[in-house]
């Protein structure tokens, strides 16, 4: 497996600000993901973090709102823009890891927008 | 549309009882099935699945992909109250994960 750091790992917002959330690896890693679930919903992928390149997004995220930053093969940030009461959510990190093909989370940064 | 089905949504057993939860997927492209445990905290992986017909064991936990029926289990045995989680299957379809909705689980004593 591999370390998965997440900062912050939870944080009070104000709404109309906007919050980076940074994710470390301790291994280079080919894909990495940010997913999002909100209280008592399971997860749906935002996007796809491509090193060099724009990120992938899903349907229904923007990269307007959500943008993302992989500058190299161990650390990637997700912002939340312009935050409203209904992005109060985890907010997770996953990578895929080569060796099986497993997706492995990060801690998770939980997110109150008030 | 890519979908993954968990059944039950929810589960409440006694220590000792053995449980057995369900995933159903309809997924292009599918690669593997992945079970994850989540606490009060991020999911924590627990088996990942590619062929059919061959059970993975950990402890008391047990998981076996049927890609016929396109669906999968994961079997609980002995439960206790730290067994006590949400349950996520997710089909990997080389691209991303695809969650069901999870199962919730608990175990009293």
């Amino acid at each position: 497996s591999a370390v998965i750091s997440q900062k912050p790992s939870r944080d009070i917002c104000q709404r109309g600000t906007s919050l980076t959330i940074q994710c470390q690896v301790d291994s280079q890693v080919t894909m990495m993901f940010w997913y999002r679930q909100q209280p008592g919903q399971s997860l749906t992928l935002i996007a796809t973090a491509n090193q060099g390149s724009e990120a992938t997004y899903e349907s229904g995220f923007v990269i307007d709102k959500f943008p993302i930053s992989r500058p190299n093969l161990t650390f990637s940030t997700l912002t939340v823009s312009n935050m409203s009461p209904e992005d109060s959510s985890i907010y997770l990190c996953s990578v895929l890891l080569g060796i099986g093909n497993t997706i492995y989370f990060g801690e998770g940064s939980w997110l109150t927008v008030v | 549309e890519d979908k993954v089905v968990q059944s039950p949504l929810s589960l409440v057993v006694h220590e000792g009882d053995t449980v057995t939860l369900n995933c159903s997927y309809e997924v292009t492209n599918f690669r593997s099935l992945l079970w994850y445990k989540q606490e009060k905290k991020a999911p924590t992986f627990l088996f990942m699945l590619t062929s059919s017909g061959i059970e993975k064991k950990s402890g008391r936990l047990s998981s076996i992909l049927d890609k016929k029926e396109l669906f999968s289990i994961l079997n609980i045995t002995a439960t206790q109250t730290g067994d006590s989680a949400v349950y996520l299957c997710a089909a990997f379809e080389g691209g991303k994960l695809i969650f069901g909705q999870g199962t919730e689980l608990s175990v009293k004593p």
